[in-house]
């Protein structure tokens, strides 16, 4: 079973902090995607990385910056916090050998910056 | 040209009922379209996916009909149980620079009544 998990499900933080998020996935897999989740919104790509050291902004990455050093870590890392960065944090991970291949994601962070 | 739009954002069917969940897409060069279920809580994880060069796809009581023509793809949980209450998300796919790129529908909530 692929197995993508995240550091915390509950964050609480305040304005101007460094945020750290970690994502580790167990299946080897090339491609990793940052995503934030808000009612009505559906999922947003803020980054994704294609393999180890590689990184590349998706739809909303302001505010936002990511490291991959592991092939198998992906960290999203919020440079200081703001209350409208407070959302749902998903991390997923695919396979890049497999084209049609689906993207497996974790369970979440709940982060709220007060 | 990247959006995949989604309707209702929110559904109550009685349980045996039928649900719909619809999207519509103009990009032409999306190659796969998948949907994703959500629990409370959970990550959304793979449910069921179309090739656009199939017009249905069943598993189970899980049903992709797929018209190519217009654009329009939906989702139909039919005999609909407590148990499917989730939210459900749709998507395409498409493969730019070698890569795949994936786009997400606003998401459904889906409540089954008993």
């Amino acid at each position: 079973d692929v197995k993508v998990t995240q550091s915390s499900r509950y964050l609480v933080k305040r304005t101007g902090e460094k945020v750290f998020l970690e994502c580790v996935q167990d299946m080897d897999h090339e491609n990793m995607f940052w995503y934030r989740q808000d009612p009505g919104l559906g999922l947003r790509l803020i980054y994704f990385s294609y393999d180890v050291k590689m990184k590349e902004k998706g739809d909303i990455p302001e505010g936002y910056s990511v490291s991959r050093e592991k092939k198998e870590r992906f960290s999203l890392i919020l440079e200081s916090a703001s209350t409208n960065q407070t959302s749902m944090y998903l991390c997923a991970s695919r396979s890049q050998g497999v084209r049609r291949d689906t993207q497996y994601f974790g369970p979440g962070t709940r982060l709220t910056v007060l | 040209q990247q959006q995949v739009k989604q309707s209702p954002q929110s559904l109550i069917v009685q349980k045996g009922g039928i649900s719909i969940i619809n999207c519509a897409y103009e990009n032409t060069a999306f190659d796969y379209f998948p949907w994703y279920q959500q629990f409370p809580g959970k990550g959304p994880a793979l449910l069921i996916a179309i090739r656009p060069d199939v017009s249905e796809k069943k598993e189970g009581r899980f049903t992709i009909s797929f018209n190519k023509s217009a654009k329009q793809f939906s989702l139909h949980i039919m005999d609909s149980q407590p148990g499917d209450s989730a939210t459900y998300f749709c998507a395409a796919t498409y493969h730019s620079g070698g890569y795949q790129k994936v786009t997400f529908g606003t998401g459904t909530k889906l409540q089954v009544i008993p």
